[in-house]
């Protein structure tokens, strides 16, 4: 089944500590994008890939990080967490950034 | 920059009315436009889209067509359902607009009731 997947679904944190949210694609697509969802905000994109070792910063940057070592997986790094980026974060893979775009199933982040 | 100005929401309506959810954009290219759909507890999902100008895009009884003179795409249905209950987003991609990505409308919230 073509599909992106985000791990962990769910994650409560505290202030400072490091963590990783994976996201995976199978469908060989070249774009992949980092986004949080934020209420009364929309959607804003936080980086993108387009394509291996391809990477950019999308509108709200600041706190993350990201690498494209593979093709099919974006992961997207949080040094030092602060409660601003309690979110809910979503990632996207498409064959183009102007096509249509396959969205995973999102991660809910609490930082306290 | 571009940007996607869609209608407050919630938008509450009764099982069988008639929706509309108002989409107008600003681009600098010329771009295309999407409406994506948000199921409760889901990631979003394309619902549909067009590529140029007088465009009609549907799906699953939903319609939106690209007028390029008022720059809307605006989201109708003719007779909504319970599981219509979603948010709704509507969205550009503009090769002109700088920047690889999607840019989003806020989105609007949708409920209907029996």
């Amino acid at each position: 089944e073509a599909q992106v997947t985000q791990n962990p679904r769910y994650l409560i944190t505290v202030t400072g500590k490091k963590l990783t949210v994976t996201c995976s694609q199978n469908m060989n697509h070249e774009y992949m994008s980092w986004y949080r969802q934020d209420p009364g905000l929309g959607l804003r994109q936080i980086y993108y890939s387009m394509n291996v070792e391809v990477t950019d910063k999308g509108d709200v940057p600041e706190g993350y990080k990201v690498s494209r070592k593979e093709k099919r997986n974006f992961p997207l790094i949080l040094e030092s967490p602060s409660p601003n980026q309690t979110s809910l974060y979503f990632c996207a893979s498409s064959f183009d950034w102007k096509e249509t775009q396959y969205f995973g199933p999102g991660t809910r982040l609490l930082v306290l | 920059g571009d940007s996607v100005t869609q209608m407050e929401g919630p938008v509450t309506l009764s099982e069988e009315a008639f929706l509309t959810i108002n989409c107008t954009y600003t681009a600098t290219g010329y771009p295309s436009l999407f409406w994506y759909v948000q199921y409760p507890g889901e990631g979003l999902q394309l619902l549909l889209k067009a590529t140029k100008a007088d465009d009609k895009g549907s799906n699953k009884g939903f319609e939106a067509t690209y007028r390029k003179e008022t720059t809307s795409f605006h989201l109708e249905k003719g007779s909504v359902q319970v599981s219509d209950s979603a948010v709704y987003f509507c969205a550009l991609s503009d090769e002109g607009g700088g920047g690889n990505k999607l840019t989003f409308g806020t989105g609007t919230q949708l409920k209907v009731e029996l």
